[in-house]
């Protein structure tokens, strides 16, 4: 399975703390991104990070990603309740589809 | 500008019976795509498909699934016999033409929880 795998698989913090999920891939990539699903809706996409980059950031995230280690990490800043969701990764494969991570399931408390 | 638009939000069906799941694309997208995700878990690719073409099909189950796009309309997801295990949300995402996953990610619509019953 191309699969990636996600951890942890939830996280409960308090509202101001920071989050950090992290993600492990199988191949090598061209990108990778990270996308929030809040509960019964729909993905959205996050922040892409290509393989020559190491860190990216927008508003209160930050994406590193390490190809050597194939890993990334997804980190929260200063969280509130609206970030409660569950986060993925994704991998591009064959130019057409995205493998997707299992999940970090987010619950940040007021 | 309108996002991906599903429908239906929920679909209930019998054991046996057809799901037919909608999808039209942002406007300006001619690249459509399926993707099932079953409880607790992330999504799995299904089809990918152009105006009138299946680009993709390697993720779809060789039976009872089919889908289409067609010149005009929204695309189709098409389930016959639904059975237990087809119970899962079916997402659809959208891509312009001439963009791949190199530099963009999808736009995602709602999508559609079918429950077979």
């Amino acid at each position: 399975s191309q699969q990636g795998e996600e951890d942890p698989q939830a996280l409960s913090i308090q509202e101001g703390e920071n989050a950090t999920m992290n993600c492990s891939y199988k191949t090598s990539i061209n990108n990778l991104q990270w996308y929030r699903q809040n509960s019964g809706r729909g993905l959205v996409h996050l922040i892409l990070i290509r393989s020559n980059e190491r860190e990216k950031h927008s508003g209160r995230l930050r994406v590193t990603l390490d190809t050597s280690k194939k890993s990334s990490s997804l980190l929260i800043t200063a969280s509130r309740a609206a970030d409660t969701a569950s986060y993925f990764c994704a991998t591009p494969y064959n130019t057409d589809k995205l493998i997707f991570g299992t999940g970090t399931r987010l619950q940040v408390f007021p | 500008n309108a996002g991906v638009m599903q429908n239906p939000r929920h679909l209930v069906r019998r054991r046996g019976q057809e799901a037919r799941l909608r999808c039209s694309p942002m406007k300006g997208h001619s690249h459509v795509y399926w993707y099932r995700q079953l409880p607790e878990e992330g999504l799995k690719f299904m089809v990918y498909l152009q105006k009138e073409n299946i680009i993709d099909e390697s993720g779809m189950p060789k039976e009872r699934f089919s889908a289409e796009f067609p010149k005009e309309g929204p695309s189709i997801l098409r389930i016959q016999q639904v059975v237990r295990g087809d119970s899962a949300a079916y997402f659809c995402a959208s891509s312009p033409p001439g963009t791949g996953l190199a530099n963009y990610g999808y736009t995602f619509g709602s999508g559609t929880r079918l429950t077979v019953v």
